[in-house]
């Protein structure tokens, strides 16, 4: 079967840095996502990664190795507002996105 | 403002009762999705169109149907509502399918 995988929780302090890790097990591959969701709304697009190594947005970092099935976004100088839920999503072989359950991301002070 | 609406934003239906999700976007994407959220898993596709006019089967289809008379519009129908459909929906639009950015809607939140 098909499988995201990301860890359920993470807790990190204002103006760490934080890790957040997907593995995924797919038939085919055709792209990596990840969407940021705050509680109670919908989510909104942060990266792609289609090919291996490092995308780099301002404060947020998208890497990928296709080889390892493997996949991290990278959050630096946290603030308060990047409380929410990560979601990271493959487009399989057939074009079909594979959604993980998310990570919910605590910051505290 | 330019972008993906979805309504009613929260209802609360009787088991049994027929109810319609609307989605409407003006972005004149060609591919459209209805997803379920619920606590602890992740997004489920329930139906999706890749182009008006057609549509096809998801994830969880089962209890739902849609249409896709034109490029705008992508309702979702429960013909007759249970309670395991109480849920988060949210409807999705792309310019291409799955490959390019999803814009969500703000979600209709559905209980039964």
């Amino acid at each position: 079967g098909q499988n995201i995988d990301q860890p359920t929780e993470m807790t990190a302090t204002e103006g760490a840095i934080v890790q957040i890790n997907c593995t995924y097990q797919t038939s085919g591959f055709n792209g990596l996502f990840w969407y940021q969701q705050h509680a109670g709304e919908a989510p909104t697009f942060l990266s792609y990664n289609v090919l291996d190594g490092l995308e780099e947005k301002g404060r947020f970092s998208s890497f990928l190795s296709r080889s390892k099935g493997y996949s991290y976004l990278l959050l630096k100088e946290l603030q308060m507002k990047d409380s929410a839920s990560y979601l990271c999503a493959v487009t399989d072989s057939n074009y079909q996105l594979i959604w993980g359950a998310g990570t919910k991301l605590i910051i505290k002070p | 403002i330019a972008g993906i609406t979805q309504a009613p934003t929260s209802q609360i239906l009787a088991a049994g009762r027929r109810m319609t999700l609307r989605c409407t976007q003006d972005m004149r994407h060609n591919a459209m999705y209805w997803y379920r959220q619920d606590l602890g898993l992740g997004l489920r596709l329930i139906h999706y169109s890749n182009t008006a006019g057609t549509t096809g089967k998801g994830e969880v289809p089962d209890g739902y149907s849609v249409s896709r008379a034109n490029t705008d519009d992508f309702p979702l129908t429960l013909a007759s509502a249970v309670p395991s459909q109480t849920s988060v929906y949210f409807c999705a639009s792309s310019d291409s399918q799955n490959t390019g950015e999803l814009f969500f809607g703000e979600g209709s939140r559905l209980t039964v």
